[in-house]
């Protein structure tokens, strides 16, 4: 069962400007992660966030967590072509450490 | 070093046939997961070997479909009599015991005619 809902589910901006993602959950979770594919195919982590941060950087990335709502937002600064994925948040929850729940995802176009 | 690679790229079979899709996890990595991804949705967790045992398994939709780990490092889905259904990219992932990220494999995109 999906645990997350991103939102939009397709998103298409212009190179250089910013795209924010949103992510809500269910139950109760240990940490929140984000991850990026292309294609289909393999998963990259980009950034994990616990349950006690309310925000983290990375790079271009900024990951907000608000346990309150159950919710998350990436914010992607300064977008470029290369950006251009679908954009998953992930949870460990229930107490499990391994077992990842994903959400259906957010596709990012970003046009040249 | 090498990152999780996964054999083969690509698969077509005829339903009612035999599957094993291959994954070989990043060196030294203990726990190694199975996820299936259907079209347009986000991977759904299969199983979870931590060393050689399967540790939870809680995934694996029915009995027809099974995964071995023998000695700790490579593993094998294995899917018998294979239904339309089970067309899905199916992807490997691993970690360092204990460790929460997990470093996916490019996965197997198994198409069931």
């Amino acid at each position: 069962s999906q645990q997350g809902e991103e939102d939009p589910q397709a998103l298409s901006i212009q190179e250089g400007e910013n795209a924010t993602m949103n992510c809500s959950y269910k139950t109760s979770i240990n940490n929140l992660q984000w991850y990026r594919q292309n294609s289909g195919r393999g998963l990259v982590h980009l950034i994990l966030i616990r349950s006690n941060e309310r925000e983290k950087h990375s790079g271009r990335l900024r990951v907000t967590l608000d346990t309150s709502k159950k919710s998350s937002s990436l914010l992607i600064t300064a977008s470029r072509a290369a950006d251009t994925a679908s954009y998953f948040c992930a949870t460990h929850s229930g107490g499990s450490n391994y077992k990842l729940t994903f959400g259906k995802g957010t596709l990012l176009t970003v046009n040249p | 070093g090498a990152g999780v690679s996964q054999t083969p790229s690509n698969k077509v079979t005829e339903k009612g046939k035999y599957v094993e899709l291959r994954c070989d996890p990043i060196s030294g990595h203990t726990a190694l997961y199975w996820y299936r991804q259907s079209l347009g949705q986000g991977p759904e967790f299969l199983i979870y070997f931590q060393g050689t045992g399967a540790a939870d398994d809680s995934g694996l939709p029915n009995d027809r479909f099974f995964a071995v780990r023998p000695e700790g490092s490579v593993s094998t889905l294995k899917i018998q009599r294979t239904e339309r259904g089970d067309s899905a990219v199916y992807l490997c992932a691993s970690s360092l015991s204990g460790e929460e990220t997990q470093y996916f494999g490019p996965g197997t995109r198994l198409l069931v005619l």
